[in-house]
């Protein structure tokens, strides 16, 4: 099925750890997002790509760092995890089709940083 | 920055109910969207709506884009269990192909059979 897939799904760190978590999508979109999901805070955006070959800065962009490694790839590095970083990472993607505009969500990484 | 206030923030209803959660902005949006999300899944759109005064139905769900394109209101009628999740709104200025949205933090809905 069309979407977006995000992995890991699920991830533990140690503070001081890094990892990188991907996405795919595979809807010819040409902008995509990452977004960290807190209780009670909603979703909150990190960085996005409005197309290929480039990324900006979102609204809580510190301690990330992310990659367009092509129009289906962008993913998002923690180069040093902290346990402020605990939280649920989204990745989303948008474009149009036709007069219709969608804006498609991944399932999540529930990611734990101790 | 621009801000949703969204509300409620939960709701507890009877089965069969109907279900009425807005939110509003500081300023003004050119396209809205309503998503729900469920236990351990990411945000599924519900509705989405491009045009002031727009009136948009999908199933027993009806949303409308507000006249001053500061605000958005999502109706459910005839509520059922399955309705249960997180609802929320979200607003964006587009261009192009790209917009980021700006989300309100969530209408918790639980329904009792």
């Amino acid at each position: 099925n069309a979407g977006v897939t995000q992995t890991p799904k699920f991830q533990v760190l140690k503070t001081g750890q890094s990892m990188t978590l991907q996405c795919a999508q595979d809807m010819n979109h040409n902008s995509m997002y990452w977004y960290r999901q807190d209780p009670g805070m909603g979703l909150r955006l990190i960085y996005y790509s409005a197309s290929e070959g480039t990324t900006d800065k979102g609204e809580v962009p510190n301690g990330y760092n992310v990659s367009r490694l092509n129009k289906r790839e962008f993913s998002l590095r923690l180069e040093s995890a902290a346990p402020s970083q605990t939280s649920v990472y989204f990745c989303a993607s948008s474009g149009r089709t036709g007069t219709t505009y969608g804006y498609t969500f991944g399932s999540g990484t529930r990611l734990t940083v101790v | 920055g621009q801000q949703l206030n969204q509300s409620p923030q939960s709701m507890f209803i009877q089965e069969g109910e109907d279900v009425s959660m807005n939110c509003t902005s500081s300023s003004i949006f050119n396209t809205w969207l309503w998503y729900k999300q469920e236990p351990g899944e990411g945000p599924v759109l519900l509705i989405a709506l491009y045009k002031a005064g727009e009136l948009t139905s999908n199933g027993r769900l009806t949303a409308q884009f507000g006249i001053t394109r500061k605000d958005s209101f999502l109706n459910i009628s005839a509520s059922i269990p399955s309705d249960v999740g997180i609802y929320f709104c979200a607003g964006m200025n587009y261009g192009g192909s790209q917009g980021n949205l700006i989300f309100g933090k969530g209408t918790k809905l639980s329904v009792k059979p």
